[in-house]
């Protein structure tokens, strides 16, 4: 049971224009969202994070915005850098479990 | 300050043999957790240690087990290797576990 998805395995942008990496989640009980991007042959690195509080939190280029009743949340990128090519991952988690569920990943590829 | 050790970064072990994998935390991290990623399957939860107690787990056989030190440092256990424990196992700390993992690079495993 995949209680994070994440239905597009791939993406492409061309630079400067803007990314957006799309998460469902099924658990009602999620308050905690995060989304981390990974290059190969690394460990995945933090990018930006909401509580369920929020429906939008924004670092720089980056900002996730949360919609509650469609347990849905989104990663935007503006603008898209060739940098930024890599797997994304959204992950979730309920407050005193210490547990994330991460969706399988988006594969963003940014065009120069 | 240092990040989030992994070690070894490659095994290559037998079927039926078993292995143990390092990750010491970033300094100060008093949580650790370990994932294990498989291709089109994400990061799967493995477990969550605080303080030496676990605190949670994944479903993943009793074959794979871990443990913490009083330094936080932690160990994961696999016995009775199968072909389908081949994935990248990756640690990750953080001050308390509730918010925000940083990960290690991961010890990529490959069983034969």
């Amino acid at each position: 049971d995949q209680q994070v998805k994440q239905n597009s395995p791939s993406l492409s942008v061309q630079e400067g224009r803007i990314s957006i990496l799309n998460c469902d989640y099924t658990n009602s009980m999620f308050d905690y969202f995060l989304w981390y991007k990974k290059y190969p042959a690394e460990g995945p690195t933090f990018l930006i994070s909401i509580s369920s509080i929020k429906d939008k939190n924004e670092d720089g280029r980056f900002t996730v915005f949360l919609n509650k009743s469609a347990k849905h949340l989104s990663l935007h990128i503006v603008p898209s850098q060739p940098g930024d090519s890599a797997v994304y991952f959204c992950a979730a988690s309920e407050t005193g479990t210490y547990k994330y569920i991460f969706g399988t990943g988006t594969r963003l590829k940014v065009l120069a | 300050k240092a990040g989030v050790t992994q070690t070894p970064r490659y095994l290559i072990k037998t079927r039926g043999q078993q292995v143990t994998l390092s990750c010491s935390p970033i300094s100060g991290h008093r949580s650790v957790s370990w994932y294990q990623q498989t291709p089109g399957q994400g990061l799967q939860f493995l477990f969550e240690y605080f303080s030496e107690t676990q605190r949670n787990k994944g479903n993943f056989p009793g074959r794979f087990s871990g443990r913490q030190f009083s330094n936080s440092r932690s160990e994961m256990n696999v016995s009775t290797l199968e072909l389908g424990d081949s994935a990248l196992y990756l640690c990750a700390s953080s001050p308390l576990g509730d918010y925000g993992y940083t990960f290690g690079s991961g010890t990529r495993l490959t069983v034969v």
